[in-house]
Formats: structure tokens, C-alpha cells, sequence
């Protein structure tokens, strides 16, 4: 079966902009989870949603967003970029959202510039 | 706070020698450990997790409450196990507290 799909893989955008990534979970996955990953930092949990409701958020600033959709397609948004926003940013779907595995895409690399 | 540390961010060993890469976590309840595994241009996939003590790839990972450690081991390395691994919590929901993560070569 088809794996989880992220889109784009890759882009650039400017100081200001704001950035709009897919993530399309595996079939009949309902739990979807956005990470972001730096060189700093490492893997940092942003967010999951389950059945189009937002069940967990970590920790950052408000200009991070996200949605779910009725079909488990999730949307993430960085609005007014910052040159710190620059990041790949990892999806991850599971079934329920429960204690179990994730399967992760390949992830959306972002450059700020 | 949930907390996960990986204390080495390189590690380098022989092929055929033994590989432990440590983990430590923090939390006050009963958490859910994962060892995650990322191969050179490859997504991040999970290599296992402490509930199912299991052995893949030869690896295992043994919970260790009392030193709350999950160090992962594999008595003879290969080169193909070179990767980025990453130590892994969950607390019950699909919030991953991740290490920092421990850079594997194997040498030939």
C-alpha cells in the first residue's frame, strides 16, 4: 500500500511569505502528526490531529497551523516566515494516534531566504 | 517535562564488533519507547519498540526502568547498519519526544 506522501518536497520562499505542506496519510490512517527537523534542534513534535480535530500541539508560536481534512489529509501553515522556519518538516501517520508506530513521509524541506 | 537523551552524537565502531547506542529518558509515568532508524536518503522508519521486545536486524532494546535507560544493542555490526538512529518517547497520545539522535558508522 501506498506509503505517507508529502508535497512538496521541496521549496523556497522569502522572509514574510507564507507556506502551505501537504501531507497524505496511509489508507485509512486517521491520526496525523507534523514534526519539524533541524540541525539545532532536531525532531520537534508541532501537532496531531485525529479526525479533523487538533488532539496534541507542542510548542511553537502561532504562526504554525495546521487542518484535517474529512479524508485524513492534513495542511500545515507558516505564516510570516522566518529565516529559523527553515527546516524539513516531517508528517507522520497511525491508525488511532494511540501508542503505536508511526510511518513517516519523506518530508517537505523549506528554505527561507 | 517528557525528556530523551542521546548522549553521543557520533559513533563509530568496527565491522563485527558489538554496538550499544544509549538512550535515557525522564518522565514520570510508563512510557512507550521507540528506536527509530533513518538510512541515508531514506524516511524515518520505525526499528522497534520496547512493548514488543522484539529483535530486529539483530538489534534489541531492553527497558530499563530503574535506570530509566533504553539503550539499543547489536552484538556484531554490519556495514549496513550505519544510519541515523533516534531514541524515541510517547506518553500514551501520537507525541513523540525524540532524542537528539547518534550518527552509526561502520567501518570496514
Amino acid at each position: 500500500k501506498a506509503g505517507v506522501t508529502q508535497t512538496p518536497r521541496y521549496l523556497i520562499k522569502t522572509r514574510g511569505q507564507q507556506v502551505t505542506l501537504s501531507c497524505s496519510p496511509i489508507s485509512g490512517h486517521r491520526s496525523v502528526s507534523w514534526y519539524q527537523q533541524t540541525p539545532g534542534q532536531g525532531l520537534q513534535f508541532l501537532f496531531e490531529y485525529f479526525s479533523e480535530t487538533q488532539r496534541n500541539k507542542g510548542n511553537f508560536p502561532g504562526r504554525f497551523s495546521g487542518r484535517q481534512f474529512s479524508n485524513s489529509r492534513s495542511e500545515m501553515n507558516v505564516s510570516t516566515l522566518e529565516l529559523g522556519d527553515s527546516a524539513l518538516y516531517l508528517c507522520a501517520s497511525s491508525l488511532t494516534g494511540g501508542p503505536t508506530e508511526a510511518f513517516f513521509g519523506q518530508g517537505s524541506r523549506l528554505t527561507v531566504v | 517535562a517528557q525528556r530523551v537523551t542521546q548522549p553521543e552524537k557520533l559513533l563509530s565502531v568496527f565491522k563485527g564488533a558489538p554496538v550499544e547506542l544509549k538512550c535515557n529518558y525522564s518522565y514520570s509515568g510508563s512510557p512507550e519507547l521507540f528506536w527509530y532508524v533513518q538510512y541515508s536518503r531514506q524516511r524515518l522508519q520505525l526499528l522497534l519498540r520496547h512493548i514488543s521486545r522484539e529483535s530486529i536486524k539483530g538489534f534489541t532494546a531492553d527497558l530499563n526502568k530503574g535506570e530509566t535507560s533504553f539503550h539499543l544493542k547489536k552484538p556484531f555490526a554490519q556495514e549496513e547498519d550505519s544510519a541515523m538512529y533516534y531514541c524515541a518517547l510517547s506518553r500514551g497520545a501520537q507525541k513523540l519526544v525524540f532524542g537528539q539522535g547518534t550518527r552509526l558508522t561502520i567501518n570496514p
